[in-house]
This record gives structure tokens, C-alpha cells and sequence, in this order.
């Protein structure tokens, strides 16, 4: 099983931000979100395609529909700047291959 | 808040068996519900999950590494622990530990750099 992100997109300060997550019927699994930023661990951002962990802002929302998983950052922000994995269960548990997203 | 922290060798020669540990504080890998699991990123390159233990034993590993990984639970120390043999350079990488919860890894350790040369 695999999932698929672009490798890279970009983004002015203020404007959304939407990363895809592409997989086989993966409205019918459970997505989560991390951010990660360079040197430090990485942070869920979404749970279960949409929920926000406490702590994380409301400008960060998700959905789910037929075999597209998106993040959506709304006003985005330089602190934003980060790679961004998506990630399911399947038969085992398989990461997206990341989106850098550039904030500029 | 849930810490976790991640220890073992930083260096290991190929070929030979690579053993890190997972210490957990301020929750209990007892707790139901939760799964303990193994997630690496090689240099360059994105998060590689490893696998997931339960405190009962039961374990989940990638289909690409479960023919050399190992995961092993200790509840009376709070603690879970990754073995990987036969380890090459490709399995140099930044090993994190992390808290699985509600399908998620909702906690991370740090992160160890695991280097693996002669």
C-alpha cells in the first residue's frame, strides 16, 4: 500500500496552503497529519482526517473523500514552513513520502 | 504530558544488531489503547515506519523489515525496545520512539542518530 504527496509546494504568508495525500480507498481508513520541522521530532497535526490535537491551531483542518486525503492551512505563516507527512493503517502502517511546503 | 526518550548505541557496524530503548514517563505503556511504535528517517528522506508493540506482547511490523526487526515490551519498567539485525549503511537513520494512540503517533521521543559504519 502506498500514499502519495507532492514532493514540494509553496505558499505567500496569509494565503492557504492544500496538501494532497493520494491512496487506494483512503475515505475508508483513518489519515493523520505530522508536521515536521528540520532537526526536531515530528508533530500530529491531524487525527482520524480531521481532528486537532490540543494545541494545534484552528487553521489547520483536513478531509477525506474517495481516495484523496488534503490539509488545509489557512493563513499561513512562516512557522508553517515544514515538511508534512500524511499517514494510514492499511494492512500496516505506511507514511506519504512528504511535502516540503515553502512559505514565501 | 507524556515524555518518551530514546537510548542505545549511536554507532554500529554492519552486519551487527542494532538494539535501541524506549523509556516512558508520565503515562504507562500499560495504558489501553495505546501502542508503542518504532518510526526512522535515513538521512535525506522521509519518516519509515518500523512497527508497533502493545503491552501484551502483541506486535505489528513493516513488511519490509519484519524479517530483521524485533520489538519487545518491558510494563515493569515502562519501557519498549527495537532489534534490528543485520544491519547495513541503509539502515543508518534517525530512530524515533513514539505513542500510538487513537491510530496515531501522538507523542514522540527525541529522535538517536544511528550511524552504521566500520
Amino acid at each position: 500500500y502506498a500514499l502519495t504527496q507532492p514532493p514540494s509546494m509553496s505558499v505567500s504568508p496569509g494565503q492557504t496552503a492544500t496538501i494532497t495525500c493520494s491512496g487506494d480507498d483512503l475515505a475508508d481508513k483513518y489519515v493523520s497529519w505530522y508536521q515536521h520541522l528540520p532537526g526536531q521530532s515530528p508533530v500530529l497535526v491531524l487525527y482520524q482526517d480531521s481532528k486537532r490535537p490540543s494545541g494545534i491551531p484552528e487553521r489547520f483542518s483536513g478531509f477525506t473523500s474517495g481516495n484523496t486525503a488534503t490539509l488545509v492551512i489557512s493563513g499561513t505563516q512562516a512557522t508553517d514552513e515544514a515538511d508534512y507527512y500524511c499517514q494510514a493503517w492499511d494492512t500496516a502502517l505506511v507514511f506519504g513520502g512528504g511535502t516540503r511546503l515553502t512559505v514565501l | 504530558q507524556p515524555r518518551l526518550q530514546e537510548s542505545g548505541p549511536g554507532l554500529v557496524k554492519p552486519s551487527e544488531t542494532l538494539s535501541l530503548t524506549c523509556s516512558v514517563s508520565g503515562a504507562s505503556v500499560r495504558s489501553t489503547g495505546d501502542y508503542w511504535g518504532w518510526v526512522r528517517q535515513p538521512p535525506g528522506k522521509g519518516l519509515e515506519w518500523i512497527g508497533n508493540i502493545y503491552y501484551s506482547g502483541n506486535t505489528y511490523y513493516s513488511p519490509s523489515l519484519q524479517s530483521r526487526v524485533s520489538l519487545f515490551v518491558d510494563t515493569s519498567r515502562d519501557q519498549f525496545s527495537l532489534s534490528l539485525t543485520s544491519v547495513t549503511a541503509a539502515d543508518t537513520a534517525i530512530y524515533y520512539c513514539a505513542r500510538a494512540s487513537s491510530f496515531a503517533f501522538d507523542v514522540w521521543g527525541l529522535g538517536i542518530l544511528v550511524t552504521v559504519s566500520s
